[in-house]
């Protein structure tokens, strides 16, 4: 069966430093992928998607994200951290006609 | 930007009791969906529903519950007699042509039963 593994169930940074959330998928093929983010009492808001174009994948708010199918991972980043970014991510991978999220990570962006 | 809209935003409900949520997809999708998650788990897929009739569905997603279509602009969620394991935050996804991959969510209904 497809998973989604977020390696990490929170992260802290400082703001202005660099973000990096871990995601790595499971499946025989190359699946789409997406990274969703969910600020407290909202739904989820898509960040970006990878569907098999390019492996470098540039979403909003200054969010990029890289497939590297040898890894099996899509790891989410960001060059800076803003105070308005801490909310929660999730990573998920389309399986057939559904989405399979991970976790979730939790990112604390301090002052 | 057209978006998806659910309500309530909140309900809260007597175990046992039926509950509908509601939702309005993306006027022009063709594909929806349910999803909920359980306090601090992760967000699990329930159903999926396309051409008036449900594509997929989980193991989560028995017989009490139903999906419905009722006209041409919402989409319910039917929870028969509610169990308190039911409590959740559930949320409403549409995605447009085959094509298109994107799973566009609404803000969700937060359900509690006691």
């Amino acid at each position: 069966a497809q998973s989604v593994t977020q390696l990490d169930s929170h992260v802290s940074v400082s703001e202005g430093t660099p973000v990096l959330l871990r995601c790595n998928y499971s499946s025989s093929y190359s699946p789409s992928l997406f990274w969703y983010v969910q600020h407290p009492n909202k739904g989820l808001q898509l960040l970006l998607k990878y569907t098999s174009a390019a492996t470098l994948v540039k979403g909003i708010n200054g969010f990029e994200a890289e497939f590297k199918k040898s890894e099996t991972s899509f790891h989410l980043t960001k060059p800076s951290a803003h105070m308005s970014d801490a909310a929660e991510y999730f990573c998920a991978s389309e399986y057939g006609n559904k989405l399979v999220f991970g976790a979730g990570t939790i990112l604390r962006v301090k002052s | 930007e057209p978006e998806v809209t659910q309500t309530p935003s909140h309900q809260v409900t007597q175990m046992g009791q039926e509950v509908i949520l509601r939702c309005v997809p993306i006027s022009n999708h063709l594909y929806f969906y349910w999803y909920r998650q359980i306090l601090g788990q992760k967000v699990e897929f329930l159903v999926s529903f396309y051409n008036n009739e449900i594509s997929e569905k989980s193991e989560i997603f028995d017989d009490q519950f139903s999906v419905e279509r009722p006209d041409g602009s919402n989409f319910t969620l039917k929870i028969r007699s509610t169990k308190l394991e039911d409590s959740a935050m559930y949320f409403c996804a549409s995605r447009g042509t085959r094509g298109q991959e994107t799973q566009y969510f609404g803000p969700g209904t937060r359900l509690l039963v006691l």
